[in-house]
């Protein structure tokens, strides 16, 4: 089982700063089969990034991915009011797995 | 408009069964695999399990194995999963989403349903 491991745990921003989510693999993860998604409380959570740096459809281009074997990265270029959520990685290239969330909240 | 809509979930007994169904709409329902997400209380998102589009490729989280079985309806556009020998560590809210693209399971989940929420406690 492919382990991911996100870091910070909770990223304290103000609205307009940039924000950089880490997500590292235990291995490497096949053909950068690597999506990143965005849950707020009490929703579903939504596809923002798949294939590593592909952005979902409908989703701003504030939101980019990047990475590739065991080292992704999620950025946010400038944060909106509506950005502060939890975002999870998730690998899909064999028995899907997520990484644990990273909360981006209001500093 | 593409949609998923879960049902069946509820509170059962330590040992007992329950059937979620998920009713997709919008969309050739027989050309995505599918799958089932869980996400217990105030915890992250575990997958559970996935189905080709054909039914032929069928895959289970070890945590699940043994116990819950994934299978599908392309002409009633319906997902379902049989949960047995339920636990408490079963509860959580169960999502089911749909594949990006392709029959075969092996890519993110871009339309998720509301979800169905799953309780097991005597």
């Amino acid at each position: 089982e492919i382990v991911l491991t996100q870091s910070p745990g909770t990223l304290s921003l103000s609205p307009g700063e940039r924000a950089t989510l880490s997500c590292r693999a235990s291995q490497s993860v096949s053909s950068s089969y690597l999506a990143w998604y965005q849950q707020k409380p009490g929703q579903a959570p939504r596809l923002l990034i798949y294939g590593a740096s592909s952005r979902a459809t409908g989703i701003p281009d504030r939101f980019s991915g990047s990475g590739s074997g065991t080292d992704f990265t999620l950025t946010i270029s400038r944060l909106e009011p509506e950005d502060f959520a939890v975002y999870y990685c998730q690998q899909y290239g064999s028995s899907p797995t997520f990484g644990q969330g990273t909360k981006v909240e209001i500093k | 408009e593409v949609q998923l809509v879960e049902s069946g979930g509820g509170l059962v007994k330590p040992g007992g069964s329950l059937r979620l169904s998920c009713a997709a709409s919008g969309f050739t329902f027989s050309s995505y695999s599918m799958n089932w997400v869980r996400q217990a209380p105030g915890k992250g998102l575990e997958w559970v399990s996935s189905i080709s589009s054909s039914s032929s490729y069928i895959y289970y989280a070890d945590s699940v194995k043994g116990r819950f079985t994934i299978s599908r309806d392309n002409a009633k556009n319906s997902l379902y999963l049989q949960m047995n020998s339920l636990r408490a560590e079963d509860t959580a809210v169960y999502y089911c989403a749909r594949d990006r693209s392709g029959s075969y399971p092996d890519d993110a989940f871009d339309i998720w349903g509301q979800g169905t929420m799953v309780t097991v406690s005597s």
